[in-house]
């Protein structure tokens, strides 16, 4: 089945730096990939849609100046969490699937600003 | 926007069987999904079913989707410990996936 990638699984970053996570596709090729965020004991949250070849589109409230979205090649999407603090301390999944199928998520990965 | 809602807490004996409902909003949604989340991980899709269908069996799993009411559910057929996580039912809307806040699943012995 569909197969999605993400890595590091946990990052800690000291506030003020940047910290980038990678979305892979595996075993299919995904135009549209979707970053959300879970805060703790809490649902998940559509940040983006990252668009391979286009810029990402942000759901309302996300700063895009702050969480930047690459999707430079058919199997991989990038979020960059820049000039991080420790408020964006958050659980970060992506997610994508074959056209037609279902989603498919990453295994996620746990953001710790200090 | 879409909707969807879940019961938040749902506790069970080891054996018998576990429904969790979810009711949604938007009747356009295609797909209709349930993953399962354990404690520090992603997602697992569990199961989902096609929004012209009322009924899906798959193992333990059976999904029934009302959609005149637009309530869907999941059944787990003799739970087990190892069921115990947070379900989150989604809706597709325009591509993209919208959460229940989650059911959080407690099996006891």
């Amino acid at each position: 089945g569909a197969v999605v990638s993400q890595h590091p699984s946990w990052v800690i970053c000291k506030s003020g730096t940047s910290v980038k996570i990678e979305c892979r596709s595996l075993d299919f090729q995904a135009t549209t990939m979707f970053w959300y965020r879970q805060f703790p004991k809490q649902s998940l949250m559509l940040m983006a849609t990252s668009n391979e070849g286009s810029k990402a589109t942000y759901e309302q409230g996300v700063e895009k100046d702050k969480f930047l979205i690459n999707h430079a090649s058919l199997t991989l999407s990038t979020l960059t969490v820049t000039s991080a603090h420790p408020e964006d301390s958050s659980f970060y999944i992506c997610s994508a699937g074959p056209q037609g199928s279902p989603l498919h998520f990453g295994n996620g990965t746990r953001l710790t600003v200090t | 926007g879409e909707d969807v809602e879940q019961s938040l807490f749902l506790s069970v004996r080891e054996g018998d069987s576990s429904v969790i409902n979810c009711t949604y909003t938007d009747s356009s949604s295609t797909y209709l999904y349930w993953y399962k989340q354990e404690p520090g991980a992603g997602l697992q899709l569990l199961t989902y079913i096609f929004s012209n269908m009322d009924m899906k069996q798959d193992q333990r799993l059976t999904v029934l989707l009302n959609k005149k009411d637009k309530h869907l559910s999941l059944r787990i057929a003799d739970t087990q410990t190892g069921d115990s996580a947070i379900y989150f039912c989604a809706a597709d809307n325009t591509d993209k996936l919208i959460f229940g806040t989650g059911t959080r699943l407690q099996v006891f012995p």
